[in-house]
This record gives C-alpha cells, sequence and structure tokens, in this order.
C-alpha cells in the first residue's frame, strides 16, 4: 500500500513560472518530511525537507508547505529554471529511520 | 569528498541466479539504506543498517538480504532472482541514523533480469 502518493506522474511549466508539485500520505505519525530531486543516470539528491512541527520551510527558490490537516505536501519552485527539469520524488519518514518515497513527478521547464 | 559508491552499475542476470550489489558509503558515513526504484512503484526501502546491525526491513521477500562491514562499506544480495526484480538498486549513506537530510544516494545498479 502506497502510503506516499504523488499523483501527477509529469508537470511542464514555462520558465520564470511557478512549479508546484504535490504530495498526498495517509500516515499522521510520519514525523519529517522531504524532497528529492533525480537527474537521468544519477541517484537521487536531497533537495528541502520540513518537519512535521512547521507548516512552511524556504531556501532560495524552493520552499515547501505542510497541511498536516490535509495530509498534503507541496514543494514550490519560483522562478523555474530549465535546469529544474528532473524527476522529483517527495518522502516521508516514520518511526526508525525508514523513509517511505512517492513514484515521483517528471518535471519540464520549457525556456 | 567522494561519493556514494556503488558497483556494478549495470548488471543482466538469468532468472533463478543470484546476484550481490556493493556499495561504499562516504567516509565516516555509518548508516547505509537501500532502495528499489521500478516505476509504478518510485524507492521502495529494503532495509537499513548502522554500525554492522540490520536497524531496519521493509517489506520485501526473504531473497533480498544484505550485510555492512566494519568499514561500514554494504552489500545487498538477491538470490533465485525473478523478472519483477529487475529495478535500479540505490544506496544511501549518512552520517548518523539522519531524520532524511543527511542522506546522500550513490547512483545505483541497473539490474536486468532475464
Amino acid at each position: 500500500d502506497q502510503q506516499v502518493k504523488q499523483n501527477s506522474p509529469s508537470l511542464s511549466v514555462q520558465e520564470g513560472r511557478i512549479s508546484i508539485l504535490n504530495c498526498d500520505y495517509t500516515n499522521s505519525m510520519f514525523d519529517y518530511f522531504l524532497w528529492y530531486k533525480k537527474y537521468p543516470a544519477e541517484g537521487p539528491t536531497f533537495l528541502i525537507s520540513i518537519s512535521s512541527i512547521k507548516d512552511k520551510n524556504e531556501d532560495g527558490r524552493f520552499t515547501v508547505f505542510l497541511n498536516k490537516s490535509a495530509k498534503h505536501l507541496s514543494l514550490h519552485i519560483v522562478p523555474s529554471q530549465p535546469g529544474d527539469s528532473a524527476v522529483y520524488f517527495c518522502a516521508a519518514r516514520a518511526f526508525g529511520n525508514q523513509f517511505y518515497f512517492g513514484t515521483g513527478t517528471s518535471l519540464t521547464v520549457i525556456p | 569528498k567522494a561519493g556514494v559508491t556503488q558497483t556494478p552499475r549495470y548488471l543482466i542476470k538469468t532468472r533463478g541466479q543470484q546476484v550481490t550489489l556493493s556499495c561504499s558509503p562516504i567516509s565516516g558515513h555509518r548508516s547505509v539504506s537501500w532502495y528499489q526504484q521500478t516505476p509504478g512503484q518510485g524507492l521502495q526501502f529494503l532495509f537499513e543498517y548502522f554500525s554492522e546491525t540490520q536497524r531496519n526491513k521493509g517489506n520485501f521477500p526473504g531473497r533480498f538480504s544484505g550485510r555492512q562491514f566494519s568499514n561500514s562499506r554494504s552489500e545487498m544480495n538477491v538470490s533465485t532472482l525473478e523478472l519483477g526484480d529487475s529495478a535500479l538498486y540505490l544506496c544511501a549513506s549518512s552520517l548518523e541514523r539522519a531524520r532524511g537530510y543527511g542522506y546522500t544516494f550513490g547512483s545505483g545498479t541497473r539490474l536486468t533480469v532475464v
């Protein structure tokens, strides 16, 4: 059973506009949420994270929002750049340092 | 510093065979986790090792096993390979049992079972 879901397999955005990637989860015991970015033929790289006690975390062009009541997580990229084109995975941590990943959203930023 | 190194990068095996994949973590990292990535399932957690002890295990059959050595290098083994085991196997290391931001992934081993 998929505890972390990314329902949009792909997203296309014009350069300079906002990219919004969404993630839903089912386990209310998750205490930490993360976003990873993956280029082809490379392993995922950590992008940004948020603790379950917060609702927003910002790092440069990247902001993650957490809505615990809706069990929803989103990543905003503003402004989007062609180099942001990659697959983005959201992940959630359960007790014991076990992470659950979504299936990924492929973002294409069009120049 | 050197990143997480996984060997081999590509592997083709026949059904019924067994395979061993290797992961060398970043120097000083004692936690190593393994994930299976398939197109429809995303990244599925296999197991985590910390200081040579398996600390956590995902929902995979007993055909999947692993170990960690005293130098923190880790291996995972899959016995009696099935076609469905074809996937990208990723290893991630961290300094301690981090909350995720300490994870560094390797580039993976692409296993194809024919």
